[in-house]
């Protein structure tokens, strides 16, 4: 069956250090990978979108890779603040236009 | 970006009545929206699919007669609990994709309401 595993621990980071998320999928061969920000009691905000002929993708301090092969994609926030503790969320698209499967979601905490 | 709205963001109601859950897309047209589901500490599970004009599309395990889905619009979709009871009691968020958005918007990116948080007593 189709699975999406992330790090269910939550992570604890030092402000200004680098917290590196992982995203995991088995059955799976998704034509587009997202990565979503969540807040306690709030909606998903989207980050990024990465493409499956895409390697890399970077927005501000945030940084995505897509390996196909590993059937790996990897989240990284530089320079990390308290601002961004939350619960990151990857999902995978088949498709243009198809629904989106959501991973477990791991927590980030920066502390200063 | 786009903004999505849901009203109410809580509602604590009585098992046996029905809630509505509204979400609208304010500054685009969303042809299509997606309703999920989400327990504490757990990730989004998708509910259904609703295409404007057209009847949603449930996922397996999701009972259509119970969860009503109306997309009657290009900005506006309902999600009503019917006959509502304790184990309905969740977090319900909607998201919108609209056919692609003017500045250039990813044609797949989905925007999410804020959610409601849905108490049944």
């Amino acid at each position: 069956s189709q699975k999406i595993e992330q790090n269910s621990e939550a992570l604890n980071i030092q402000e200004g250090k680098t917290a590196t998320l992982t995203c995991n999928y088995t059955n799976y061969s998704p034509a587009y990978l997202q990565w979503y920000r969540q807040d306690p009691g709030r909606g998903p905000v989207f980050l990024l979108l990465i493409r499956e002929n895409e390697k890399e993708k970077r927005k501000e301090r945030l940084k995505v890779t897509f390996d196909t092969t590993l059937k790996q994609s990897l989240f990284h926030i530089t320079a990390s603040q308290p601002a961004d503790s939350a619960t990151y969320l990857c999902a995978l698209d088949k498709a243009a236009g198809n629904k989106l499967t959501f991973g477990g979601g791991t927590r980030v905490l920066v502390k200063p | 970006g786009a903004v999505v709205s849901q009203h109410p963001s809580r509602v604590i109601c009585k098992s046996g009545t029905s809630v509505k859950i509204e979400c609208r897309s304010l500054d685009f047209q969303a042809t299509t929206m997606f309703w999920y589901r989400q327990f504490p500490k757990k990730s989004l599970m998708l509910m259904a699919t609703s295409n404007e004009g057209s009847k949603a599309t449930y996922e397996q395990g999701v009972e259509k007669d119970k969860f009503l889905i109306n997309h009657a619009s290009l900005t506006l979709s309902t999600l009503t609990v019917t006959s509502a009871h304790p184990e309905d009691s969740s977090f319900y968020i909607c998201s919108a994709r609209g056919p692609g958005l003017a500045g250039g918007g990813i044609i797949n990116e989905q925007f999410f309401g804020p959610g409601t948080r849905l108490t049944v007593l």
